[in-house]
């Protein structure tokens, strides 16, 4: 079956504009995850969905950052007031349940540059 | 957090043999992957151990000890294709979340 995907592939953006981020996960997936990651950086882990409740927002860098997963599938993560220290990656990952040795399985990433 | 660590860089000629190292501290293990990353794509998926032991797929193999706090993936008759970022990353006792390595880059030379 289809992968996670993402969108949009590249965003670039001006200093304090705002962005949104789409992930759509594997179908049956009840696991979300976004990850965000820097040049020659592993994954850094952000926000955490379990259905549609957010289980573990503590990565997420301050009150600008802010995700929702409103049906229990697609997830938008969302960025107020950009600044230049977002520009990464943005991964987004699913899984089945989301604990014991579930694997999470990527999407391509959303590559966003605030200039 | 967790302090996870690998080795920034390898390299390695095609057909070799190429082992990379992953060190992690952690207050409750639950679980050790392994995952590749070509740039500018995806990490994927390549391995997974939460007990002692090797656990071989193909040709690629992935041991842990978590009384050392170590573990080992190993790439075995290396191909150009495998050049590549692996990231080792560690699940800690009831988290989800993973932790991750900066990433070993690969590259394999003809």
């Amino acid at each position: 079956g289809a992968g996670v995907s993402q969108t949009p592939s590249n965003k670039v953006t001006e200093k304090g504009k705002y962005v949104e981020l789409r992930c759509d996960p594997i179908s049956g997936h009840t696991a979300l995850y976004w990850y965000r990651q820097s040049l020659g950086q592993g994954p850094e882990f952000l926000i955490y969905f379990q259905g549609t409740g957010a289980a573990d927002d503590s990565g997420l860098p301050n009150d600008r950052f802010f995700a929702v997963r409103p049906e229990g599938s697609v997830s938008t993560l969302k960025i107020q007031r950009t600044e230049r220290g977002d520009s990464a990656v943005y991964l987004c990952a699913s899984s089945l349940i989301g604990r014991g040795g579930d694997t999470q399985y990527f999407g391509p990433g959303t590559r966003l540059t605030v200039l | 957090g967790q302090n996870i660590d690998q080795p920034t860089e390898m390299t390695a000629t095609e057909g070799a043999i190429v082992q990379i190292n992953c060190t992690y501290q952690t207050s409750g293990f639950n679980g050790l992957f392994w995952y590749q990353q070509h740039a500018g794509e995806a990490p994927t998926f390549l391995s997974y151990n939460v007990l002692d032991g090797l656990e071989e797929k193909g040709r690629f193999s992935s041991f842990l000890s978590r009384s050392k706090g170590y573990s080992y993936l190993l790439l075995k008759e290396l191909q150009m294709k495998d050049s590549a970022s692996y990231l080792c990353a560690v699940r800690d006792g009831d988290d989800y979340k993973l932790s991750f390595g900066a990433g070993t880059t690969v590259t394999v030379r003809a």
